[in-house]
């Protein structure tokens, strides 16, 4: 077990809904990021927090949106849903200061759209 | 850009030895990562090589050359247990990009009795 935990584990919305991801990092860490991960493919890149700042973002348009909070638990939201967007959504914790960029994975979020 | 080439698929029997390779293009280099992925669970650390080489650990081995943007994962005495998803995940460049991992669609493998 790495200590860090998401909710909720699973959950179907429908196209144009909005949804929210909840994850708690390991302790002592202050860095987080949002991975998607889609049937088949690896992880996928979405955004990081550091201290509560936005520390990078891959290429995913503006309706995906985080946050982090002075716990250094994180929130994914994703507004306007698209069939697309069904995918295990895993965040990783970390601590930018070890110097490797090891993650330490949750167990994911499964989202559906219909 | 980042790109990250690894089988899709490999097989084996209970027993044998396995390598999965990975070749990557990446814009900067910090290291290398083979996280082990079970169906429906989380990825967890096996490995991370940064300088070239190869890096032992018990049944499982990972080799790096940067110069040939290059690795491989070397399974040994396969069990049932180690049919799983193998990612290979590379870091750009060190300070506040750590934690970007930039990964390859993983290699499923199955191990036969």
């Amino acid at each position: 077990e790495t200590g860090v935990t998401q909710s909720p584990t699973h959950l179907i919305k429908t196209r144009g809904q909005q949804v929210t991801l909840r994850c708690s990092s390991q302790s002592g860490h202050n860095t987080v990021s949002w991975y998607q991960q889609a049937l088949g493919q690896g992880p996928q890149f979405i955004f990081q927090y550091y201290r509560e700042e936005e520390n990078g973002r891959g290429n995913f348009p503006p309706r995906f949106s985080g946050l982090q909070f002075p716990n250094y638990s994180s929130e994914l939201n994703v507004n306007a849903l698209e069939l697309d967007d069904s995918a295990l959504y895993l965040c990783a914790s970390s601590l930018l200061e070890a110097g490797t960029g090891e993650l330490f994975f949750g167990e994911g979020s499964r989202l559906t759209v219909l | 850009g980042q790109n990250i080439d690894q089988p899709t698929e490999m097989t084996a029997t209970e027993g044998a030895i396995v390598q999965i390779n990975c070749t990557y293009q990446t814009s900067g280099f910090n290291g290398l990562f083979w996280y082990q992925q079970h169906a429906g669970e989380a990825p967890t650390f096996l490995s991370y090589n940064v300088l070239d080489g190869l890096e032992e650990k018990g049944r499982f081995s990972s080799f790096l050359s940067r110069s040939k943007g290059y690795s491989y994962l070397l399974l040994k005495e396969l069990q049932m247990k180690d049919s799983a998803s193998y990612l290979c995940a590379v870091t750009p460049v060190r300070g506040s990009t750590l934690g970007r991992l930039y990964f390859g669609r993983g290699t499923q493998l199955t191990v036969w009795p």
